[in-house]
């Protein structure tokens, strides 16, 4: 099955610097790379994604990176802000069903 | 925006007692997951489901475990003899498709406390 790391698993930044998560998953065959964000207690929710046609994709401070020849991709979170504070996880999918396989998670603080 | 909506928030049950949990998932989607998340861990696939039966299930998601979608709305999680490890936070979710390319929209999810 997948293998799905992220790094690092803590994150500390001050408010207004740039964080980056970095996920590298094993199966050459996945397609579809999202990223979630979760607050305590409160549902994973889809913050960007991108697909395997495409190298890079931006919203607003956020953006995510792919390369898929390396196997990995990447969360970049611009002029952080306090609210930007919760665990961020990576689940590439490889099927067709879209199972999500979780990366460990990524627990961003942002101090002010 | 239309939501995933999951009953209850949180239930606590007796060892050994079966458990049922609701989703309505979004109207118009067509696929459906039900994922868990032990306290402090990562959130895990147990099962997806498309037209009336399981696509794909994951080795946690044993004899113990079923699914059903009884009427045009609802889909739940039926654990039959709960075990104090099924202590967990169970998301359902739903999307559009299934093409591996489609968002998947996570419910509020239901707190299962084992006693």
């Amino acid at each position: 099955g997948e293998n799905v790391e992220q790094h690092p698993s803590t994150l500390s930044v001050q408010e207004g610097d740039s964080a980056v998560i970095k996920c590298t998953y094993s199966d050459s065959a996945s397609n579809y790379f999202p990223w979630y964000k979760q607050e305590l207690g409160k549902r994973p929710q889809l913050i960007i994604d991108i697909r395997s046609n495409v190298g890079e994709k931006k919203d607003q401070r956020i953006a995510v990176t792919l390369n898929k020849t390396a196997k990995h991709f990447s969360l970049h979170i611009t002029e952080t802000q306090p609210e930007d504070s919760a665990v961020y996880f990576c689940a590439p999918s490889t099927d067709s069903w879209g199972k999500l396989q979780f990366g460990a998670g990524t627990q961003v603080v942002v101090t002010p | 925006e239309p939501e995933v909506t999951q009953t209850p928030s949180h239930q606590v049950t007796q060892m050994g007692q079966e458990v049922i949990l609701r989703c309505v998932p979004i109207s118009n989607h067509l696929y459906f997951y039900w994922y868990r998340q032990i306290l402090g861990q990562k959130v895990e696939f147990l099962v997806s489901f498309y037209n009336n039966e399981i696509s794909e299930k994951s080795e946690i998601f044993d004899d113990q475990f079923s699914v059903e979608r009884p009427d045009g709305s609802n889909f739940t999680l039926k654990i039959r003899s709960t075990k104090l490890e099924d202590s967990a936070m169970y998301f359902c979710a739903s999307s559009s498709t299934g093409v591996g390319n489609q968002p998947q929209h996570f419910g509020d999810g239901t707190r299962l406390s084992i006693l």
